[in-house]
């Protein structure tokens, strides 16, 4: 079935520097690329997203790129600050059926002062 | 815009009663609604969609009869909880949607069985 692999579990990174985050899709029909923050005890907020007819976004500290031949997006976050430390999750949806999201595991990133 | 609510944030109840969660898109109409539920340090998993004025369809080993969920307005859906034990205890939270693919996800309801 459809499966959002997301690597790594955990990243631990000193304020500055820069964060990376990657998740490989199975679902060809898959054309749409969420990220999402989700801090302890509230709901996912969207941070960045990406259809499959482009190959990279930026939104000020925050890239996204998408390689469909490989079948893998990844999330760039530059500058980090500790404000920024939380648990991303990637989606990946297909415009076929309901357009259901298929979630990865999640990374959470730990930014240190 | 694209603001997601959910009644109540938090609920305790006792083991065999019922709880029900309120989802509502407050500024857009959604055609669609999505309920999911989250394990501590777990993703989130889809238990099952709704569109307004028809049945959901629910995800492979969710139980629809313990899970009811009813998208009565483009505005409204609820997920009731029937008969909750503790291993119901979770967080549940909803999503809507008015246009292809896009989401817009609710606080989330913090559901905690004794």
């Amino acid at each position: 079935g459809e499966n959002v692999e997301q690597h790594p579990s955990t990243l631990s990174v000193q304020e500055g520097d820069s964060a990376v985050i990657k998740c490989t899709y199975s679902d060809s029909a898959s054309n749409y690329f969420p990220w999402y923050k989700q801090e302890l005890g509230k709901g996912p907020q969207l941070i960045i997203d990406i259809r499959s007819n482009v190959g990279e976004k930026k939104d000020q500290r925050i890239a996204v790129t998408l390689n469909k031949t490989a079948k893998h997006f990844s999330l760039h976050i530059t500058e980090t600050q500790p404000e920024d430390s939380a648990v991303y999750f990637c989606a990946a949806s297909s415009s076929s059926g309901t357009y259901k999201y298929i979630f990865g595991t999640g990374t959470r990133l730990k930014v240190l002062a | 815009g694209a603001v997601v609510s959910q009644h109540p944030s938090w609920v305790i109840c006792k083991s065999g009663t019922s709880v029900k969660i309120e989802c509502r898109s407050l500024d857009f109409q959604a055609t669609t609604m999505f309920w999911y539920r989250q394990f501590p340090k777990q993703s989130l998993m889809l238990m099952a969609t709704s569109n307004e004025g028809s049945k959901a369809t629910y995800e492979q080993g969710v139980e629809k009869d313990k899970f009811l969920i009813n998208h009565a307005s483009l505005t409204l859906s609820t997920l009731t909880v029937t008969s909750a034990h503790p291993e119901d205890s979770s967080f549940y939270i909803c999503s809507a949607s008015s246009w292809p693919n896009e989401q817009f996800f609710g606080p989330g309801t913090r559901l905690t069985v004794l």
